[in-house]
């Protein structure tokens, strides 16, 4: 079946410091790729998406590239922010499942000052 | 960006009573809505798809006679909880699909925390 592994957390860094989150993925075909982040309070807003390999998807200083290859979609920041702490969710939907979102488990980021 | 809200925020109720959470895209039409359930420091995990104008889906696992879900328009989705019990309690959010293609960008409610006495 299909699923989603990401790291972890929390992870806890201290502002202007670079931050990785992994995440890798199983599943059939192509699947197109998301982060999403829930800042404290509020719902999941969508950070970026890839939909094919070696697509690259980049928001607000993240980045995320599609490696069909090493099936991952790690997501970057190189200088984090007090308000980057949040949880970040990696996700996929599979080619042959329309609209469905699969989650991974999520992973809390914790930015100190 | 697009907003979606739920409504009530936070419900309470006996065991044995029904339940019912609103989801509405308020700036957007949403033809699909997706409802989902999350448990504590875990994962969403995906209910159902919402299509307007006819049955939802519902996912492997889960009881459509309980979870009730109605698509009554292009900006509001409704799920109600039948006969809720205990091991319902949960916090259920939905999404709403902005445009047609399947990797168009959902927008998500705020979410429903339900508890079950």
């Amino acid at each position: 079946g299909n699923s989603v592994t990401q790291m972890e957390g929390p992870v806890t860094l201290s502002e202007e410091a670079f931050l990785t989150i992994n995440c890798t993925y199983t599943a059939t075909g192509y699947p197109s790729l998301f982060w999403y982040v829930q800042y404290p309070g509020e719902g999941l807003q969508l950070l970026l998406k890839a939909t094919k390999a070696d697509d690259k998807g980049s928001n607000k200083g993240f980045e995320a590239t599609y490696r069909k290859e090493t099936t991952s979609f790690h997501l970057e920041k190189g200088s984090v922010q007090v308000s980057d702490s949040a949880v970040y969710f990696c996700a996929l939907i599979p080619s042959d499942s329309w609209g469905k979102l699969q989650f991974g488990a999520g992973t809390q980021v914790v930015v100190t000052p | 960006g697009a907003v979606v809200s739920q409504h009530p925020s936070r419900v309470i109720c006996k065991s044995g009573t029904s339940v019912k959470i609103e989801c509405r895209s308020l700036d957007f039409q949403a033809t699909t809505m997706f409802w989902y359930r999350q448990f504590p420091k875990q994962s969403l995990m995906l209910m159902a798809t919402s299509n307007e104008g006819s049955k939802a889906t519902y996912e492997q696992g889960v009881e459509k006679d309980k979870f009730l879900i109605n698509h009554a328009s292009l900006t509001l989705s409704t799920l109600t909880v039948t006969s809720a019990h205990p091991e319902d309690s949960s916090f259920y959010i939905c999404s709403a699909l902005e445009g047609p293609e399947s990797t168009d960008t959902q927008y998500f409610g705020p979410g429903t925390r339900l508890t079950v006495l």
